[in-house]
């Protein structure tokens, strides 16, 4: 199975900041690397699928990028809507696989 | 529009068994699969299985001798059933739509299991 690493499990953000959450997995997936947000209360949502590509309707300031076995989704210029926990998942083979969440605080 | 919504039991007792049936609309199961995914409560997510568009399975590797997961696409229905629950499988139970190239695109609100005597 392929594991997937978030390498921190909560990140201190300030408004208007920007924000890197890394994921790394235990081999190659070829760039088929999801990033989904949930917030309390609501199922998770897709933000960006194959490594890089924005799902329609998620903000500009929303962004991936990574190949191999690390990846990045990075947030400029933070909003209060953004604070929620986010996940990495390896689509690249079964057993499918989600990282264990980065959940953004306000400082 | 495309939409899941689960139904199950909310209380199973312990050694018991859960059903929970995934209910969509706005896609036909025999072009998409559906993945199953679970949520503990405070804690992350947890990939439990998947059905595929022509009906073949994957499942988690820990878990797949107490999975199983069916689907009846003239229903439009997904089924979940998990032997076995113990107290730590409660949880948050999602279906997702698989998009084969951008991860679970669409995901139902969940429903709740306990399992408690």
């Amino acid at each position: 199975d392929i594991q997937m690493t978030q390498s921190s499990s909560y990140l201190s953000v300030s408004l208007g900041g920007r924000v890197t959450i890394t994921c790394k997995a235990s081999d190659h997936i070829n760039n088929w690397l999801a990033w989904y947000q949930q917030k309390p209360g609501n199922a998770p949502r897709l933000l960006i699928s194959g490594a890089t590509s924005l799902e329609t309707g998620v903000p500009s300031r929303f962004s991936g990028s990574g190949s191999g076995k690390d990846y990045t989704l990075s947030i400029t210029s933070l909003q209060t809507e953004d604070v929620a926990t986010y996940y990495c998942q390896q689509y690249w083979s079964t057993p499918f696989t989600f990282g264990a969440g980065t959940k953004l605080e306000l400082k | 529009q495309v939409q899941l919504k689960e139904s199950g039991p909310g209380l199973v007792a312990p050694s018991q068994s859960l059903s929970i049936t995934c209910t969509v609309s706005g896609f036909s199961l025999t072009g998409y699969g559906v993945n199953w995914v679970r949520q503990p409560p405070g804690k992350g997510l947890e990939w439990l299985g998947m059905i595929w568009g022509d009906g073949n399975t994957d499942y988690h590797s820990a878990l797949q001798s107490r999975l199983s997961i069916s689907k009846d696409n003239s229903k439009s229905q997904v089924f979940l059933k998990m032997n076995s629950l113990q107290t730590d499988d409660t949880a948050r139970y999602y279906c997702a739509r698989d998009d084969v190239r951008r991860g679970m695109d669409y995901w139902g609100q969940g429903t709740s299991v306990t399992v408690s005597s």
